[in-house]
């Protein structure tokens, strides 16, 4: 399968641990986003890296958030001190562009939950 | 403050019937997109649109972005249960992805 993957697909946690997330892009991808998304709701925009460099973060990434991607391949998304409100589902798309127009591949999300 | 405003929130048609998406954006659009998203999984891809006036067809969904490139619709022709999902239109707007809320489509058989 050569399709964006992320891990794990469900996190359920207690409030006040961190998690960590992981998403693996389409190989030949250099742009990696990711969003978070609730119930009935539209995904929100949180981040986006253009091949190691993150180039935006969204004003809904508190500093409880973290994303990186060290060698411009995959990435991973910590959050600190949960709280419930960040329970969502958190989903991460790759795509290949060098100027604006191109089409973003999805992964199948990580939902967590925090207790 | 919604980025992009989508129309409408739900719909429920009989099988066979056609039916209509709307999504319109206050700023001028350079990359309109079309997803579909079933309950509790990722996005699947379904069009992209750049040019004002564009149209594009696969299999028997239609989508257009106005000239103005603030207003796209998403037509289904003769829906069937294939269809059932939410649909969901996103937009460059700057550096950041934006995407309206949804429109989740029910075909009763």
């Amino acid at each position: 399968d050569t399709g964006v993957s992320q891990d794990p697909r469900h996190k359920i946690t207690k409030r006040g641990q961190n998690v960590t997330f992981r998403c693996d892009p389409i190989s030949e991808h250099n742009r990696l986003y990711w969003y978070r998304q609730t119930l009935g709701q539209g995904p929100e925009f949180l981040t986006y890296f253009q091949n190691e460099a993150q180039l935006e973060k969204s004003r809904l990434l508190s500093d409880r958030f973290s994303a990186e991607r060290p060698k411009g391949s995959f990435s991973t998304l910590e959050i600190q001190r949960t709280e419930q409100g960040d329970s969502a589902m958190y989903l991460c798309a790759s795509s290949f562009g060098q100027g604006e127009g191109n089409e973003q591949f999805f992964g199948p999300g990580t939902r967590l939950t925090v207790l | 403050s919604q980025e992009l405003e989508q129309s409408p929130q739900s719909l429920i048609v009989q099988e066979g019937k056609n039916l209509t998406i709307n999504c319109t954006s206050s700023k001028t659009l350079y990359g309109l997109y079309w997803y579909k998203q079933k309950y509790g999984e990722g996005l699947i891809f379904l069009m992209m649109l750049q040019k004002g006036g564009e149209e594009k067809s696969h299999e028997k969904i239609t989508a257009k972005l106005d000239e103005k490139k603030q207003q796209s619709s998403l037509h289904i022709t003769a829906s069937q249960p294939s269809h059932v999902g939410i649909y969901l239109c996103g937009a460059d707007l700057g550096n950041q992805f934006y995407f309206g809320t949804g429109t989740s489509l029910t075909v009763i058989p």
